[in-house]
């Protein structure tokens, strides 16, 4: 199987704060990553590409100094939401590539007080 | 205009009857089309992959694809209460927009015993 994980599961942080949510392929290298952002009720929206080696391809709208992303080895990919604040709070769901299909985390629930 | 469209629903069936969700898309040289399931809280599982015109089955699901008319479908036979989900079509558009999925909303569906 291809099997995803994301760690931590769910994070409450105080507003202002920075926090970095891991993404993890277990079994499979990933070149390509991607950061998916939902909010209650709503579908996926696709925040940024995170390609290994290389600078994230951030989606229009979406602001690359308040999303960290590093994709440092073929298994990691990492974001930190930067100055959290209580309307970043959300669901956020990674997956990582292979063979042109994406395989997804279990997603991370972000609350930011 | 949406580049995927989903009925938000609630679609209700009863257990053992056939549950039919639709997706229309906007970009006619989209590739490649899923079918994810979302539980409540959690992220996405794929069911099934179509390319090509016509149908694909796999178990109880069935996958149909008309590229002329833009639209794509999911055939659940034999429904379950366990099939009660929020479906996610995705698309894969041009391949000049990389690996990118692009999702509708989702439609919630609800197997009724």
């Amino acid at each position: 199987g291809a099997v995803v994980s994301q760690h931590p599961s769910w994070v409450i942080c105080k507003s202002g704060t920075s926090v970095k949510i891991e993404c993890r392929s277990l079994d499979f290298q990933a070149t390509t990553m991607f950061w998916y952002r939902q909010f209650p009720k709503q579908s996926l929206m696709l925040m940024a590409t995170s390609n290994e080696g290389s600078k994230a391809t951030y989606e229009q709208g979406v602001e690359k100094d308040k999303f960290l992303i590093n994709h440092a080895s073929l298994t990691l990919s990492t974001l930190t939401v930067t100055s959290a604040h209580p309307e970043d709070s959300s669901f956020y769901i990674c997956s990582a590539e292979r063979r042109g299909e994406q395989f997804f985390g279990p997603g991370t629930r972000l609350t930011v007080l | 205009q949406k580049e995927v469209e989903q009925n938000s629903g609630p679609l209700s069936v009863p257990e053992g009857a056939i549950a039919s969700l639709n997706c229309t898309y906007s970009d006619r040289g989209s590739q490649s089309f899923f079918w994810y399931r979302q539980y409540s809280g959690k992220s996405p599982e794929l069911i099934m992959f179509i390319y090509s015109n016509g149908d694909k089955e796999d178990g109880r699901f069935t996958a149909q694809l008309n590229k002329a008319s833009q639209y794509v479908s999911l055939l659940i036979r034999d429904s379950q209460p366990s099939d009660s989900a929020t479906y996610l079509c995705a698309v894969r558009l041009t391949t000049g927009g990389g690996n990118k999925l692009t999702f509708g909303t989702g439609t919630q569906l609800k197997v009724e015993l």
